[in-house]
């Protein structure tokens, strides 16, 4: 069984720039979440996806955009990227999003830096 | 507006010994609470859950606590272990939106041989 991959593992950007981030669910995995986690701080949830249609957004402005493919893998879009947007960026999937007991598991994160 | 509130952020414990780490919730409108454990440059693992219509729920070395009154929950592991040093999350999940997860800022937990 194949874990969540992301990919890039690092990143650097400038300010201003647009980055996109890829996400690999967890084999039968439909739903996929992102957060971000700066540094010092626990993950804040962003979006998520399930079977390709956004299922909640976090308090995050939307030039933080996402998609999920047929194959429930998934990208996240950030345009006009700023300094604080330098964080760890985490995928998780899970199989549904019908109920808290749907375990998310977490890909190894991206790390984005913006100078 | 933190939610969720880790207000130790490390705790160091003896090999062999009781490791408590705390957590504190202030929306009463959440219904489910996770622990999670990381380490360095891997993503969070999953590693015990609870939901709000049970004070306890248990694990092999790991247990939790909810103590909804004081909207409070512990996450005990005994006997602790060196293979047990990561960073520990507790996480609540609302309804509403896919079950997203808030997270504390985490507990950094070292067991010395």
């Amino acid at each position: 069984e194949t874990g969540v991959t992301q990919s890039p593992t690092h990143l650097i950007k400038t300010r201003g720039q647009q980055v996109t981030l890829r996400c690999s669910s967890q084999s039968g995995h439909n739903t996929v979440s992102w957060y971000q986690q700066a540094l010092g701080q626990g993950p804040q949830f962003i979006f998520q996806y399930y079977r390709e249609e956004e299922n909640g957004r976090g308090n995050f402005p939307p030039r933080f955009s996402g998609l999920q493919f047929p194959n429930y893998s998934s990208e996240l879009n950030v345009n006009a990227l700023e300094l604080d947007d330098s964080a760890l960026y985490l995928c998780a999937s899970s199989l549904s999003s019908s109920g808290p007991t749907d375990t998310q598991y977490f890909g190894p994160g991206t790390r984005l830096t913006v100078l | 507006d933190q939610q969720v509130k880790q207000n130790s952020p490390s705790l160091s414990v003896q090999e062999g010994r009781i490791s408590i780490l705390n957590c504190d919730y202030t929306n009463s409108m959440f219904d489910y609470f996770l622990w999670y454990k990381k380490y360095p440059a891997e993503g969070p693992t999953f590693l015990i859950s609870i939901s709000s219509i049970k004070d306890k729920n248990e694990d092999g070395r790991f247990t939790v606590f909810l103590n909804k009154s004081a909207k409070h929950l512990s996450l005990h592991i005994v006997p602790s272990q060196p293979g047990d040093s990561a960073v520990y999350f507790c996480a609540a999940s609302v309804y509403g939106s896919g079950y997203a997860l808030n997270f504390g800022k985490g507990t950094s937990l070292l067991v010395t041989p």
